[in-house]
């Protein structure tokens, strides 16, 4: 089956440092790759996706690389801010071969970041 | 674009009432929704999924006649908790998506209180 493993949390960091948080998967078929971020009392929001491998997907100074080889898409900063600080989700959404997408995505268990001033 | 409106936020209701939730697809047409519920502190579970105009599927363990979901149009997915109980308080999440392999879209979530 399909399963999305993130670092465990919480992540404290300083105003300005780099962020790494790492998410490996595995996955039958065609995963695409998501990360989603939560706000405290707020639902997920898309944060950035990857289709296919070495694929980089960015946003708001946060990026990720779809390594199919190393089947990783971890996601780095580099440079946060405290208003950065949130749950971050790694997901994916697979395909099988040939077929159509069932749309599903599988979680990670959640990473928190607290960033400092 | 692609936004997602949940409602309510938070409801507060006494053991045995039902609660309806409402998730809608404010800008986009939505073939697909989703039920997710949320733990403190804890991932998302999927609780179904539904498609216009189509029964909801169920993922295991998780009671179809507790959780009634309804999909009538393109842009509006309903959640039911009925005859609702304490453990049955938690935060639920729905998403909508355009098509398969398109990203979910989320909203921001009810706070579910059973007193």
């Amino acid at each position: 089956g399909n399963s999305v493993t993130q670092m465990e949390g919480p992540v404290t960091l300083s105003e300005e440092a780099f962020l790494t948080i790492n998410c490996t998967y595995t996955a039958t078929g065609y995963p695409s790759l998501f990360w989603y971020v939560q706000y405290p009392g707020e639902g997920l929001q898309l944060l950035l996706k990857a289709t296919k491998a070495d694929d980089k997907g960015s946003n708001k100074g946060f990026e990720a690389t779809y390594r199919k080889e190393t089947t990783s898409f971890h996601l780095e900063k580099g440079s946060v801010q405290v208003s950065d600080s949130a749950v971050y989700f790694c997901a994916l959404s697979a395909v099988p071969a040939g077929g159509t997408s069932y749309g599903k995505l599988t979680f990670g268990q959640g990473t928190i970041l607290t960033v400092h001033p | 674009g692609a936004v997602v409106s949940q409602h309510p936020s938070r409801v507060i209701c006494k053991s045995g009432t039902s609660v309806k939730i409402e998730c809608r697809s404010l800008d986009f047409q939505a073939t697909t929704m989703f039920w997710y519920r949320q733990f403190p502190k804890k991932s998302l579970m999927l609780m179904a999924t539904s498609n216009e105009g189509s029964k909801a599927t169920y993922e295991q363990g998780v009671e179809k006649d507790k959780f009634l979901i309804n999909h009538a149009s393109l842009t509006l997915s309903t959640l039911t908790v009925t005859s609702a109980h304490p453990e049955d308080s938690s935060f639920y999440i729905c998403s909508a998506q355009t098509g398969g392999g398109q990203p979910q879209h989320f909203g921001d979530g009810t706070r579910l209180s059973i007193l």
